[in-house]
């Protein structure tokens, strides 16, 4: 059973809405990720932390933002949702020195309509 | 059944037959890949690694082969059953120097693999 746990599971949100998607781990993992996943299936990463007060911009442009006051907290925030933000979004964790790579939330399916 | 060429986004194999999916990654530094699974509505969950120092691991009906000289990364996996479908992703970490040993895992393109009964 994994210990990171995303919610919403599902959203369905209007134009212009402000949304924050969650993120909890209980591993102590100090990095955290944010991936969007799109219908093709590849995994783009748009934020990363390695730690409390660290945010860092993915590979992928986006138009959201990210914040880690606390370790086990990585809330995503859209300020105006547009339906080109239409998505899966998936939370990972790891611990350096971690042999098993990421542990995933399974993710918030958001529609915007 | 056998995925071709660098990257098959499908592949449709009969129950109780082998899989081997195919990937292709990017960085010759790279000093770590993984294997995850992907089923319908969950996240990736981890299958199995294997550290560039390797050829081959195996696990439970599951083998990963590694060929640092193109670049290529397979899994095989034993007597497949409708359990495996799932959509496959390979991914490689790049070290960064600044950081120790972990860099961001960048991730291959999916295969969907779907078994018949």
């Amino acid at each position: 059973e994994a210990d990171i746990y995303q919610t919403p599971r599902y959203l369905v949100i209007g134009t212009g809405k402000k949304i924050t998607l969650e993120c909890s781990q209980t591993m102590g993992h100090d990095k955290m990720y944010w991936y969007q996943q799109d219908p093709g299936m590849e995994l783009h990463l748009i934020h990363y932390s390695y730690g409390v007060n660290s945010t860092e911009k993915g590979d992928l442009s986006s138009e959201s933002t990210v914040s880690r006051i606390r370790t086990e907290h990585f809330p995503l925030t859209l300020e105006s949702a547009r339906p080109s933000h239409t998505s899966q979004y998936l939370c990972a964790s790891s611990s350096p020195g971690q042999v098993y790579g990421y542990t995933f939330g399974s993710g918030t399916r958001l529609t915007v309509v | 059944g056998e995925s071709v060429g660098l990257h098959l986004p499908t592949l449709s194999v009969q129950e109780g037959d082998n899989s081997i999916i195919n990937c292709a990654y990017s960085n010759s530094a790279s000093d770590y890949f993984i294997w995850y699974k992907q089923e319908s509505g969950k996240g990736p969950q981890f299958i199995i690694d294997i550290r560039s120092n390797m050829d081959k691991r195996q696990g439970q009906r599951v083998t990963v082969l590694l060929n640092k000289t193109v670049k290529h990364l397979s899994l095989q996996i034993a007597a497949t059953q409708p359990g495996d479908s799932a959509v496959y992703f390979c991914a490689e970490n790049m070290p960064l120097p600044e950081r120790g040993s972990q860099g961001n895992l960048i991730f291959g393109k999916g295969t969907k693999l779907s078994v018949k009964p």
